[in-house]
């Protein structure tokens, strides 16, 4: 059966500070890992990775994926009060690109 | 706004009951997936529509069924409504020959008393 964990389940961290966000997965037939952030409802896109080594990177928050270890890190710099939200990893396999989820890193970021 | 509307937002129904969901793809996607995500849970995969067939299933019983219509809407029926059933029923619209961009919908939040 297709697994995908993330760590922490939570965080509380000041404004300002770094974060790093973990996944890891076992699933057979990969296609893509991607990241999305969930603040009420509807999760949004963050980033789709395909290749090894190769980061990712859109502002403050960058991902890279390690395929040959099986995981993946969202790194978020300067946390600010608006990132506060629900961290998704989530992996793509076989023709149907079904998406397999973990849990969820749920962030807060504090004043 | 994501382009991919979900109706209704909120619904409270009885065990036992049966439901209807509804979906509107994002224009241009042939692909709808629906996800049930539970409190405190990721989503989980039911099921996949493309050009109106089903095109894979996850580990959920019979009782949850679909439909894809020529426009690519869709709906999600669930029959016999247990307590367990209560969840945010996310949609997800997307072009299947380019790979997973799926684009989320606000979802429904079920509630099964």
């Amino acid at each position: 059966e297709d697994k995908v964990v993330q760590s922490p389940l939570s965080l509380v961290v000041h404004e300002g500070d770094t974060v790093t966000l973990n996944c890891s997965y076992e699933v057979t037939n990969f296609r893509s890992l991607l990241w999305y952030k969930q603040e009420k409802k509807a999760p949004t896109f963050l980033f789709m990775l395909t290749s090894s080594g190769i980061e990712k990177k859109s502002g403050r928050l960058s991902s890279i994926l390690d395929k040959k270890e099986l995981f993946s890190i969202l790194n978020i710099t300067a946390t600010q009060t608006g990132d506060s939200a629900i961290y998704l990893c989530a992996v793509s396999t076989g023709t149907a690109s079904k998406l397999t989820f973990g849990t969820g890193t749920r962030l807060q970021v504090t004043l | 706004e994501t382009g991919v509307t979900q109706s209704p937002t909120h619904l409270i129904k009885t065990r036992g009951q049966q439901v209807t969901l509804r979906c509107s793809s994002q224009s241009g996607h042939n692909t709808v997936s629906w996800y049930q995500q539970a409190l405190g849970q990721g989503p989980q995969f039911i099921f996949q529509y493309y050009r109106e067939e089903e095109n894979g299933r996850g580990n959920f019983p019979p009782r949850f069924s679909g439909l894809q219509f020529p426009n690519y809407s869709s709906e999600l029926n669930v029959n016999a409504l247990e307590l367990d059933d209560s969840a945010l029923y996310l949609c997800a619209s997307s072009f299947l020959d380019r790979g997973p961009g799926y684009t989320f919908g606000s979802g429904t939040r079920l509630t099964v008393v």
